[in-house]
């Protein structure tokens, strides 16, 4: 596997289920993200991890729990979540500040329906 | 305001044409303007990016304008292709580049 890698690629809940979405990277970088990718809207930051620590939370609802262990592996832990939960999610990785350019690398996402 | 402004929502090239993708923004603190690349099934790849020091940068049939003094910056694909169809998204951030707030796309389709 390379670069950011994401599962599952599609996930169908209901508003009761509690589901979680993983993602790994492995291009060696620190800092992993979640966005929220929704139709004619911008992507939406959800969270930053550096070094395994969460330094930035945009005001996401606690429906919605990040997870780092590592630096490679993320998780977005879902419980009861709302129809307009439904959108692309997608997790990005770079090298963390400090450490000069840091180009963010996309993995390819996994669509949520809520149903 | 945190906001990127970006124009048109969708937009048809010929093969061989021009495609002129714009964006606006407000904060005058942000210093790094990159520009993302999304294909179907694909999560968004950085195409190229800016930093405000300079006016213009290239790579290859990629071009960004970048007019500090209006706030906005455009992305100009030359000899547009129709690999080329896919949704872009304009972006900007201040320091360190971790808190990218993007536009909100727009599909391109460059017809053979």
């Amino acid at each position: 596997e390379t670069g950011v890698t994401q599962t599952p690629r599609h996930l169908v809940m209901g508003m009761t289920n509690k589901k979680s979405l993983k993602c790994e990277q492995h291009l060696g970088h620190n800092a992993m993200y979640w966005y929220k990718q929704s139709a004619k809207k911008p992507l939406e930051l959800m969270f930053v991890y550096n070094f395994k620590e969460q330094t930035e939370n945009n005001s996401v609802p606690s429906r919605f729990s990040p997870e780092c262990p590592n630096s490679s592996h993320l998780f977005l832990h879902l419980h009861t979540l709302q129809p307009e939960d439904s959108a692309l999610y997608l997790c990005a990785s770079s090298h963390s500040p400090g450490a000069g350019y840091n180009e963010q690398f996309f993995g390819p996402g996994t669509r949520l329906t809520v149903l | 305001q945190q906001q990127v402004k970006q124009s048109p929502q969708s937009l048809i090239v010929q093969k061989g044409g021009i495609s002129i993708i714009n964006c606006a923004y407000e904060n005058t603190a942000f210093d790094y303007f990159p520009w993302y690349q999304q294909f179907p099934g694909k999560g968004p790849a950085l195409l190229i990016a800016i930093r405000p020091d300079v006016s213009e940068k290239k790579e290859g049939r990629f071009t960004i304008s970048f007019n500090k003094s209006a706030k906005q910056f455009s992305l100009h694909i030359m000899d547009s292709q129709p690999g080329d169809s896919a949704t872009y998204f304009c972006a900007a951030s201040k320091g360190g580049f971790q808190k990218l707030v993007f536009g909100t796309g727009t599909r391109l389709l460059v017809s053979p």
